[in-house]
């Protein structure tokens, strides 16, 4: 079975501090691996994902994730934060095959600070 | 560019009423999937559909659940019977299959409180 472990619910940065969001995964089997990000009253929209090959995987807005098969994690960094990037972050984990359902991290919910 | 779209955004109803949740996923995605988020906590698999019939569901998915596509758009959550520890918020999810990891894509959500 599969499981995503993401430590810290909160996390709080000052506007242009360097944003690292956390996320350890579990997998018997090569996982391919997602960060959402969830705005207020809005949907889970994908960040950024990894799937094989390069395993430092840039997204959007700035974000990117390296994929550490040592320590299995996927942690989430982004150099400068901006006042809106305030939201709800979630990590994921799925494998190939089947009908791939995503088990997700229980968020971490990023604050950004003036 | 397309999305997901659910309806309604908020759904308020008293304990054993059935309500029914709807989802019109990307027309071209042939995979769907519903997941909910108990207030505080994580996202959940609930159920997959394709091909018109349940490929994987989960624990949470009983007898009280059902899910249908009964056109060629809409793909529909029912609760037959609410309980009080239904209210959550229920993500529709639709992927196209064409790639490897099936990406997913998710709807804004509807919020079911059971009072």
């Amino acid at each position: 079975a599969q499981s995503v472990t993401q430590l810290g619910s909160h996390v709080s940065v000052s506007e242009g501090a360097l944003v690292l969001l956390r996320c350890n995964y579990s997998s018997s089997v090569p996982p391919y691996l997602f960060w959402y990000v969830q705005y207020p009253n809005q949907g889970l929209q994908l960040l950024l994902k990894y799937t094989t090959g390069a395993t430092l995987v840039k997204g959007i807005n700035g974000f990117e994730a390296e994929f550490k098969k040592s320590e299995t994690s996927f942690h989430l960094t982004k150099p400068s934060a901006h006042m809106s990037d305030a939201a709800e972050y979630f990590c994921a984990v799925t494998t190939l095959g089947g009908f791939q359902k995503l088990v997700f991290g229980t968020g971490t919910r990023l604050l950004v600070s003036p | 560019e397309p999305e997901v779209t659910q309806t309604p955004s908020h759904q308020v109803t008293q304990m054993g009423q059935e309500v029914i949740l709807r989802c019109v996923p990307i027309s071209n995605h042939l995979y769907f999937y519903w997941y909910r988020q108990i207030l505080g906590q994580k996202v959940e698999f609930l159920v997959s559909f394709y091909n018109n019939e349940i490929s994987e569901k989960s624990e949470i998915f009983d007898d009280q659940f059902s899910v249908e596509r009964p056109d060629g758009s809409n793909f529909t959550l029912k609760i037959r019977s609410t309980k009080l520890e239904d209210s959550a918020m229920y993500f529709c999810a639709s992927g196209a299959g064409t790639d490897s990891y099936n990406e997913q894509f998710f709807g804004p959500g509807t919020r079911l409180t059971v009072l």
